[in-house]
């Protein structure tokens, strides 16, 4: 079947730790998108990358990373520079980045404590 | 920028209500607009879509219309079910420059349907 995972499901690090989320996607799709939802606040977007070895900044880029070597991989690493972490983080994937489509993935949930 | 807003919930109906969700926009050009659903604990589903002034989109009993004159994209259904619980998504999708397509999101309005 084809789709997006995102592992894992729940994660909790301590303060003052970087973590890298896990994005994978076997839809063949050039786009990827990392959104983060927090409570009562709708998905902001943190990067995106429209192909292989490219990316940019989204709306709340600061104290995140993200690489794009693999066209099905598009891992977020959540730097200590992040002031707030905790919150529910989702990948998506469209077929090209002008496809209005996104597909999402099912979400891991941070907990930095 | 762009912007959606919808109507903030949470919103609990009965099984068989008619539901309503206002979602209106602000965008420059000419956007697709998208209703997604979120069930609990779980990643987002487009749930319908209308790219062009007086579409309408269906799905699951679930339609919505593309007003340009009112800037709205409203959610309805006739008759909802248990299942229909979740939160959903209005959004927009406009050309942010070259070949960049930014998704926007409204905050979410939660509903719970009880039997």
């Amino acid at each position: 079947d084809g789709g997006i995972t995102q592992s894992p499901k729940y994660l909790f690090r301590k303060e003052g730790q970087n973590v890298t989320l896990s994005c994978e996607q076997n839809l063949n799709h050039d786009a990827m998108y990392w959104y983060r939802q927090d409570p009562g606040q709708g998905l902001r977007l943190i990067y995106y990358s429209q192909i292989v070895n490219d990316f940019q900044k989204g709306d709340i880029a600061e104290g995140y990373s993200v690489s794009r070597e693999k066209k099905e991989s598009f891992p977020l690493t959540v730097t200590s520079a992040q002031k707030n972490p905790t919150a529910f983080y989702l990948c998506a994937s469209s077929i090209t980045a002008t496809s209005y489509e996104q597909y999402f993935g099912p979400g891991t949930r941070l907990t930095v404590t | 920028g762009d912007s959606v807003t919808q109507m903030e919930g949470p919103v609990t109906l009965s099984e068989e209500a008619f539901l309503t969700i206002n979602c209106t926009y602000t965008a420059t050009g000419y956007p697709s607009l998208f209703w997604y659903v979120q069930y609990p604990g779980e990643g987002l589903q487009l749930l319908l879509k209308a790219t062009k002034a007086d579409d309408k989109g269906s799905n699951k009993g679930f339609e919505a219309t593309y007003r340009k004159e009112t800037t709205s994209f409203h959610l309805e259904k006739g008759s909802v079910q248990v299942s229909d619980s979740a939160v959903y998504f209005c959004a927009l999708i406009t050309n942010s420059g070259g070949s960049n397509y930014k998704l926007t999101f409204g905050k979410g309005t939660l509903l719970t349907v009880n039997p």
